[in-house]
């Protein structure tokens, strides 16, 4: 099946840095990709969608300039959290939209960035 | 407004029983119904979909279960096992459309040996 690799899996930052997190369409070419957030022991929520060589676009309550998406690539897409606080801590999750597939099974999930700040 | 609402939000069944697990979702837009399961520390897995073209679907142990009169669909896992012991979500999307998945809020289930 398809593969969506997400690096890296585990990360911890002081408070005031920045984290890229990248998420690869290993074998398909992904023309969107969807980046969730989830808190423990809740539900992914949806931050933003993300399109080859185009804007991100952000779900309400999602800062942009805090949360920068580049999608510059057909396998690539990552997820900066600027400055990072404390509140910023939570498990990252993307996936990826295969194309040219039928109406099967066509999203692919990465394995997750848990991400800590101290 | 929660779009896709699920229940319960946790489940205890012994082993050999069946797990029945429940959603309803808001917009009529949508066309695509997965089921996911995810254990700690990753991501979330695609046990199961179905459309809306079709009242039920079967594979292996999990049976989907879709009223689309109702806007509700359930997830069945028979025979249930230890190892089935994990979270599960509902979704739904505007597939055609190439939207987001929207997710309900989970089920844990235990299953007890």
């Amino acid at each position: 099946g398809a593969v969506v690799s997400q690096h890296p899996s585990r990360v911890i930052c002081k408070s005031g840095t920045s984290v890229k997190i990248e998420c690869r369409s290993l074998d398909f070419q992904a023309t969107t990709m969807f980046w969730y957030r989830q808190f423990p022991k809740q539900s992914l929520m949806l931050m933003a969608t993300s399109n080859e060589g185009s804007k991100a676009t952000y779900e309400q309550g999602v800062e942009k300039d805090k949360f920068l998406i580049n999608h510059a690539s057909l396998t690539l897409s990552t997820l900066t959290v600027t400055s990072a606080h404390p509140e910023d801590s939570s498990f990252y999750i993307c996936s990826a939209r295969r194309q040219g597939l039928g109406p099967n099974e066509k999203l692919f999930f990465g394995s997750g960035t848990q991400l800590s700040v101290l | 407004q929660q779009q896709v609402k699920q229940s319960p939000q946790s489940l205890i069944v012994q082993k050999g029983g069946i797990s029945i697990i429940n959603c309803a979702y808001e917009n009529t837009a949508f066309d695509y119904f997965p089921w996911y399961q995810q254990f700690p520390g990753k991501g979330p897995a695609l046990l199961i979909a179905i459309r809306p073209d079709v009242s039920e679907k079967k594979e292996g142990r999990f049976t989907i279960s879709f009223n689309k009169s109702a806007k509700q669909f359930s997830l069945h896992i028979m025979d249930s096992q230890p190892g089935d012991s994990a979270t599960y979500f509902c979704a739904a999307s505007k597939d055609q459309a190439g939207t987001a998945l929207i997710f309900g809020k989970g089920t844990t289930l235990s299953v007890s040996s």
